[in-house]
Parts: C-alpha cells; sequence; structure tokens
C-alpha cells in the first residue's frame, strides 16, 4: 500500500508570490490534514479536509487556503508569499471515521523557501 | 487554545543511557499521542494513550499517561542511535502538536 506522497519535495519562491502544494493520501483514506513545522513554532494545525469539506480550520490567516477533491487528493495554496512562511508543509491522512485517535498517516513534507 | 510544553526541548545521550521526556499541558485531553519524526521525513505515530494513569509499553519506550490526563511521559531504557530523532506528542481532539523533543544518541 503505497504511503502519503507530497509535490514537490522542496520549493523556493520570492516574496508576494504564490504557491501551490499537493498531497496524495492512502488509498481509502479520506481525511487530509495539513500542518506548518517551524523550529521556533513547532508543528501547527492548518485545516483538515474531509469528503471534499473542511472540517477543522487552526488558527492560520486567510492567505492560507486548501480544497480536497472527490479522489481525496487535496491542495493547500498560500497566497502573497512572506518571509515567515518559509516552514515545512506536512500533509497527513486518515480514515477519518470513527472517533478522532484514528491513526494519522504523514507524507514527507514539502520544503519552502521564501525569499 | 491548548498548548502543549515538551521538555526537554534537546537532549543528548550515550548509546546505553536512560532518559525520559515530558509533555505537559495545563488542559486536560481525551488522549494523547505520540510520535517520532526521523530527518527527512513525516511524523510517525508510537502510541496513543487513553485513560488516565494509563501506562503502554513499545519494547523499550515506556509511554505513561497522567491521572489528570494533561501530562505525559516517554521513558527510554538503554538508549540506541536508532533511537535518534526528534519526540512530539499530541493532544486530541484537536491533535494540538508540542515543539518535541530533539534526541540525539551517540554510539
Amino acid at each position: 500500500k503505497a504511503g502519503v506522497t507530497q509535490t514537490p519535495r522542496y520549493l523556493i519562491k520570492t516574496r508576494g508570490q504564490q504557491v501551490t502544494l499537493s498531497c496524495s493520501p492512502i488509498s481509502g483514506h479520506r481525511s487530509v490534514s495539513w500542518y506548518q513545522q517551524t523550529p521556533g513554532q513547532g508543528l501547527q494545525f492548518l485545516f483538515e479536509y474531509f469528503s471534499e469539506t473542511q472540517r477543522n480550520k487552526g488558527n492560520f490567516p486567510g492567505r492560507f487556503s486548501g480544497r480536497q477533491f472527490s479522489n481525496s487528493r487535496s491542495e493547500m495554496n498560500v497566497s502573497t508569499l512572506e518571509l515567515g512562511d518559509s516552514a515545512l508543509y506536512l500533509c497527513a491522512s486518515s480514515s477519518g471515521r470513527g472517533n478522532s485517535y484514528n491513526e494519522q498517516f504523514f507524507g514527507p513534507g514539502t520544503r519552502l523557501t521564501v525569499l | 487554545t491548548q498548548l502543549l510544553e515538551q521538555s526537554p526541548q534537546f537532549l543528548s545521550i550515550q548509546e546505553g543511557e536512560n532518559l525520559t521526556v515530558y509533555c505537559n499541558s495545563s488542559s486536560v485531553f481525551s488522549s494523547l499521542q505520540w510520535y517520532r519524526q526521523e530527518p527527512g521525513e513525516g511524523p510517525v505515530l508510537l502510541v496513543t494513550v487513553v485513560t488516565g494513569g494509563e501506562v503502554k509499553k513499545l519494547k523499550r519506550l515506556t509511554f505513561q499517561f497522567g491521572d489528570a490526563r494533561k501530562d505525559s511521559s516517554l521513558h527510554i531504557t538503554a538508549a540506541q542511535p536508532g533511537d535518534t530523532g526528534l519526540y512530539l506528542c499530541a493532544g486530541l481532539p484537536n491533535r494540538r502538536f508540542g515543539a518535541g523533543t530533539r534526541l540525539t544518541v551517540k554510539p
């Protein structure tokens, strides 16, 4: 069974640009969550999608948005990039059913650098 | 917002030593998860603790959930270089993560 895949693995952008990151969950998983990981703030929850609907949202500005497609693949978009957006962006998938501590499987992440 | 504090932030020890890392909060969690993350990879779930006072063992790793479900500890016996990584705790149901403990085990 293939794991969670994220593309691209590395990305360099300049301030003011926008970026789209992609995540393909494990086959059969309907929940996809996105996290931002930085040395200073640790792992912070961005949002979760389940069956194409945003189910939970963290405390990030509106520049951060996402969507999920009918095949459960998800994309995350960041507009008007700032230097502070440089981070590792992780995607995690789970079945999304039942109790909240269903195991999440993380992808390797996309390393975004904003210059 | 449920804030999780992990300590120590960094830990460097020799192979064979024992260690304990902590995850503390002022909030009560329904359950708590521990993950390990290695360089270039995403976190991998080690364990979920659900009941206050619960103790779970995974080979040389022992996880304990506090009686009040506000804190947890991870104890590693006879650490090995393969234990090197970033150890993260996450409180549920909101899956809010701590900043992690970066463990280095030297051969």
